[in-house]
């Protein structure tokens, strides 16, 4: 597609519900980045794959927070048992290249998670 | 204290204003440094990157580096009301793949 495509653009949880959050990157784009937006803060880094792989996971804030991209393309980042924190803005970003220094991100609408 | 620090605004302008916005950062090795413009309710857009001290220009836009005191700046001449949007800083670590952000500044260009 033309840019990044995040799905759903809104999801109100309720708390302890578990969620899933999909990103449709741009097509032949090989890193993939997900971060966490809390309100009138700067987006906080979360997990990084390089295709299929997932290299870094440093950012992820519990064991509750999973994400993977099983064929080097879609991603998901799943978060179980929501809790009132977990609510931000999730953003994922997509880049063409690979290693190196990726700083030719696209990013996503991003999605809006509430917990209730 | 984090990273990578901005005042988070609001900053109001009129239209055809020059706009200083301004991060710190604390990790003498970093190198690079983005500027990202962020619209309501949508995600973060690259505008500017540069390399290690001095000034970088694209059209109304110039970004200014200056590692002697971690200072990063975005100037934008002839402020017009599109430019209304939070502004970012950030900078990669040294694998780039991760960026750190600054908390943004929000500004707003009145007509």
């Amino acid at each position: 597609g033309a840019g990044v495509s995040q799905s759903p653009r809104y999801k109100v949880a309720k708390r302890g519900q578990d969620v899933a959050l999909r990103c449709d990157p741009i097509s032949g784009h090989v890193s993939l980045f997900w971060y966490q937006q809390a309100l009138g803060q700067g987006p906080e880094f979360l997990t990084y794959f390089q295709n299929e792989a997932q290299l870094d996971k440093s950012g992820l804030p519990s064991d509750r927070f999973f994400a993977e991209r099983p064929e080097g393309s879609v991603s998901t980042l799943k978060i179980q048992r929501t809790q009132q924190e977990d609510s931000a803005v999730y953003l994922c970003a997509s880049s063409l290249v690979g290693g190196e220094l990726n700083y030719g991100y696209t990013f996503g609408s991003g999605t809006r998670l509430t917990v209730v | 204290q984090k990273e990578v620090e901005q005042d988070p605004g609001p900053l109001s302008v009129p239209e055809g204003a020059i706009v200083s916005l301004n991060c710190t950062y604390s990790n003498s090795a970093f190198q690079y440094f983005m500027w990202y413009r962020q619209y309501s309710r949508k995600g973060p857009e690259l505008l500017m990157y540069t390399y290690s001290s001095g000034n970088k220009e694209d059209g109304r836009f110039t970004a200014q580096v200056d590692k002697s005191s971690k200072y990063i700046s975005l100037f934008i001449r002839d402020s017009q009301p599109s430019d209304s949007a939070t502004y970012l800083c950030a900078t990669p670590n040294n694998a780039g793949n991760m960026l750190t952000f600054g908390g943004g500044t929000r500004l707003m260009v009145k007509p």
